[in-house]
């Protein structure tokens, strides 16, 4: 079966830019999440999709940053425009049952210079 | 909001010793799950805890589901170089719109020297 796949794995940027990450949760999994994990700290929910819809978008900075999930399947995250401290780590991760079993993608690393 | 505080965050042990690291918080959790990253990588569920008390084990690994609802430990019996990592734990209340929400530790990171 294959994993949470994300896309590009690293990405360098200057501040003020914009820029936009992918994810593909793995196949049949309804519930989608994006984290932001910060060098030094366990990660941060951002937003959880059920399929299409947005379940919980309260620690989003929505003044810059915005995420869909067209056709509930593959979705993504952008940035737009980039501070210094959104350098981090951000992760998608995907879960098909009730249990809260969360399987992560390895991660977009993204440096804001 | 909810915090976890992992101890000890970080760990430095020769190869075969035992280790122990915990987690607790401020709010109750009805799931626990622990999870390992390797540098470079998305955490990797290692152990899932559905139920106060509740005692499991995976390999060498075992972790405990605290009764109060506001802790847990994992526990690494005769660590080996590839237990070298971050240990998170992540809590969750499964229900309403909290589902599927985790809240993460800051980690514990583990060197094992050979």
């Amino acid at each position: 079966e294959a994993g949470v796949a994300q896309s590009p794995r690293y990405k360098i940027i200057e501040k003020r830019q914009s820029v936009a990450f992918w994810c593909n949760p793995i196949s049949g999994h309804a519930t989608l999440y994006w984290y932001q994990q910060i060098l030094g700290q366990g990660p941060k929910l951002l937003i959880q999709f059920q399929n299409n819809g947005v379940v919980d978008d309260s620690q989003l900075p929505k003044d810059r940053f915005s995420a869909e999930r067209l056709k509930g399947v593959d979705s993504t995250l952008k940035i737009q425009p980039a501070k210094l401290e959104d350098s981090a780590v951000y992760l998608c991760a995907s879960s098909m049952d009730t249990l809260n079993i969360q399987y992560f993608g390895a991660g977009t690393r993204l440096s804001v210079l | 909001g909810q915090q976890l505080n992992q101890s000890p965050q970080s760990m430095f042990i020769q190869e075969g010793e035992d280790v122990s690291m915990n987690c607790t918080s401020s709010s109750i959790f009805n799931t626990w799950l622990w999870y390992k990253q390797d540098p470079g990588e998305g955490p990797v569920l290692l152990i899932a805890l559905y139920k106060a008390g509740e005692l499991t084990s995976n390999g060498r690994l075992t972790a405990q589901f605290g009764i109060t609802r506001k802790d847990s430990f994992l526990n690494i019996s005769a660590s080996i170089p590839s237990d070298v990592g971050i240990y998170f734990c992540a809590g969750a209340n499964a229900g309403g719109t909290s589902y599927g929400k985790l809240t993460f530790g800051q980690g514990t990171i583990l060197t094992v020297h050979p």
